[in-house]
């Protein structure tokens, strides 16, 4: 079954960068890795997605490695309003996993 | 910009009784999702739609839910004989192309069955 895997929760301080890693056991040659960011009753939003190397936009990076089996999401200088979940996806599987809570403190 | 819109955002129900949620995806978007959420749980894909066809259905959509997209345009989904392990979030996204496209969701309807 494919799945992905990532830590339950992370904490951080204003200011700082934040890497989350996704790990994907069975992604597909031509899978794209997305990720999302989810608030308190609200659907997912986009946040990036990328197939390999490094991608970066105007609010996160993404890191994927030559081997495509993870993924890491770069937030840079986060602020109070980055408390959320964050899920990875890969298109083949449309299956979430239990994401990651990201509380960031003053 | 005119996102996924879902109506009602909220719902309350009767054990037993049947509801219908709606869902108006991004007017350009061929693709179309249905998903639950459940309070500390990732969304668990329902069914997805290319156009007016239904493609793909998972094995949690048991033989009350039932969805339909008419003309490829917005999309309903129905429960019936609602049981309370129907409470939770649901959520309809859409996305453009073959399916490597990001999805866009709407903001879901909470359903809660009393």
């Amino acid at each position: 079954l494919a799945k992905t895997t990532q830590p339950i929760s992370m904490d951080s301080y204003e200011g700082q960068e934040v890497n989350i890693t996704c790990s994907h056991n069975n992604i597909a040659t031509n899978d794209y890795i997305t990720w999302y960011q989810q608030f308190p009753s609200q659907g997912p939003r986009f946040i990036i997605q990328g197939y390999k190397t490094k991608v970066t936009n105007e609010v996160a990076s993404l890191f994927i490695p030559a081997d495509r089996k993870s993924s890491t999401l770069s937030l840079p200088r986060v602020s109070l309003s980055d408390t959320a979940v964050y899920y990875c996806l890969y298109n083949s599987t449309l299956t979430f996993g239990k994401g990651t809570m990201l509380l960031v403190s003053p | 910009d005119t996102g996924v819109s879902q109506d009602p955002r909220h719902k309350i129900t009767k054990r037993g009784q049947n509801v219908t949620f709606r869902c108006d995806p991004i007017s350009e978007h061929n693709r179309l999702y249905w998903y639950r959420q459940t309070l500390g749980q990732g969304p668990e894909f329902l069914t997805y739609f290319q156009n007016e066809a239904q493609l793909e259905k998972s094995r949690l959509l048991s033989d009350r839910f039932s969805a339909e997209r008419p003309k490829g345009s917005f999309s309903t989904l129905e429960i019936q004989r609602t049981e309370q392990g129907d409470s939770a979030m649901y959520l309809c996204a859409s996305s453009y192309g073959g399916g490597r496209e990001p999805q866009h969701f709407g903001d879901g309807t909470r359903l809660s069955i009393l």
